[in-house]
């Protein structure tokens, strides 16, 4: 079936540094993928809506300058978290389509977990 | 406009009883469903979907699913619990044939009891 690895699935960075978490679709092609954040005991709450080749679209009250997504192949989408506070800390995840027509689904990644100190 | 409630917040069962994990959605046009399983620490997994074919739908670990039209629910059910299905479960609605934009319910937390 479809995998979708996202690495890493940890990170302790300390405030004001960037840190990048990439997502990729190991046997299909994902035109669009998407990433979300998690919250401790609550749902995931949708960031952004990636594109191979244009800009993502994020949801409102999502920053765009300081949750940096790019999807440059159709295998790959990166978020990248630049000066990261204490707050950002949150399991981020990615997810991306599968299939075509009536058989597709949601592959999700497994997660990253990033703590700032 | 779609939407998902997810009637209990926790449930708890023994080990060998079924599981009943309640889902009630809205959606201004036909949906897909989807029930996702999420271990601590970990990405969702997909457990089972429905996209406009049987309205029973089988999934993994022995889970299945009804969809409702006419009580637009999509209860997820379990003859018999296990301890590893402990896990937050969710359930997922998004419009049929969409690319994208799944609407999450807030989870249900599966405990199960020796």
């Amino acid at each position: 079936g479809a995998v979708v690895s996202q690495h890493p699935s940890w990170v302790i960075c300390k405030s004001g540094t960037s840190v990048k978490i990439e997502c990729r679709s190991l046997d299909f092609q994902a035109t669009t993928m998407f990433w979300y954040r998690q919250f401790p005991k609550q749902s995931l709450m949708l960031m952004a809506t990636s594109n191979e080749g244009s800009k993502a679209t994020y949801e409102q009250g999502v920053e765009k300058d300081k949750f940096l997504i790019n999807h440059a192949s159709l295998t790959l989408s990166t978020l990248t978290v630049t000066s990261a506070h204490p707050e950002d800390s949150s399991f981020y995840i990615c997810s991306a389509r599968d299939g075509t027509g009536t058989n597709y689904g949601y592959t999700f990644g497994s997660g990253t977990r990033l703590t700032v100190v | 406009a779609q939407s998902v409630t997810q009637l209990d917040s926790h449930v708890s069962v023994s080990e060998g009883t079924p599981v009943l994990l309640r889902c009630n959605y809205s959606s201004s046009y036909s949906p897909s469903l989807f029930w996702y399983v999420q271990h601590p620490n970990k990405g969702l997994q997909l457990l089972l979907k429905y996209t406009s074919a049987a309205t029973l739908v089988k999934g993994i670990n022995g889970f299945e699913a009804e969809f409702k039209k006419s009580e637009t629910s999509f209860h997820l059910t379990k003859p018999s619990a296990h301890m590893s299905d402990a896990a937050e479960y969710f359930c997922v609605v998004t419009p049929w044939g969409s690319q994208g934009n799944l609407i999450f319910g807030k989870g249900t937390k599966l405990s199960v009891k020796p």
